[in-house]
């Protein structure tokens, strides 16, 4: 059973497209995240919810809108895809808010903007 | 805020060795701290955590090291195996900025020879 899973696994798109991928966790975890990761292996927090509410929205710009149905989803949409929007998408969930316990992460949405 | 750093990027050892990988950190407030393993195409995967009010835990084969006085981290792996083969991640709980995320160090590709 996957606990943490997104879809699609690869996304190959042309610029200027809107785009969506999805994450579900059926840890029964109230905080979920989403991370993007740069061909170097940069690993960076993008937004973060907590039991649906927002908590963390970095530095992203507003193409990116998170979306969370209920605690178990949290989406993302991405509008006007742009080349430098090229990574490796990956959503996590934890137990509880952002206090001391591990994130458990899918396994990646690898999109590639034409 | 908190940067996280690793000293070498990549670590080539023998099958049956042990190996050391090791991660710097900024903040001396930074009391939660992960180790995570990502193998190629699948998602960071917990290895192991470690509080700040320890300075030593063990798990299976691994044992995390913190230094508070000089803000250092290590990953130890006992008895290397192929399967060990992979990226390395240490990952520090953030308290300035967004507080309370995880920041990410820059990973640290392991190759075990058989």
């Amino acid at each position: 059973d996957t606990a943490v899973s997104q879809t699609p696994k690869y996304l190959v798109t042309q610029m200027g497209n809107d785009k969506s991928i999805k994450c579900e966790q059926n840890l029964g975890h109230d905080t979920m995240y989403w991370y993007k990761q740069d061909s170097k292996k940069f690993l960076k927090i993008m937004f973060s919810y907590n039991n649906k509410e927002l908590i963390i929205n970095e530095t992203v710009p507003n193409r990116f809108s998170p979306k969370s149905p209920d605690k178990a989803h949290l989406n993302l949409h991405i509008n006007s895809l742009e080349l430098g929007d090229s990574a490796v998408y990956f959503c996590a969930s934890s137990p509880q808010g952002i206090g001391n316990q591990p994130q458990h992460f899918g396994d990646g949405t690898r999109l590639s903007i034409l | 805020g908190e940067s996280v750093g690793l000293h070498l990027p990549t670590l080539s050892v023998q099958e049956g060795d042990n190996s050391i990988i090791n991660c710097a950190y900024s903040n001396s407030a930074s009391d939660y701290f992960i180790w995570y393993k990502q193998e190629s195409g699948k998602g960071p995967q917990f290895i192991i955590d470690i509080r700040s009010n320890m300075d030593k835990r063990q798990g299976q084969r691994v044992t995390v090291l913190l230094n508070k006085t000089v803000k250092h981290l290590s990953l130890q792996i006992a008895a290397t195996q192929p399967g060990d083969s992979a990226v390395y991640f240490c990952a520090v709980k953030n308290y300035g900025g967004s507080q309370g995320n995880l920041i990410f160090g820059k990973g640290t590709k392991l190759s075990v020879k058989p």
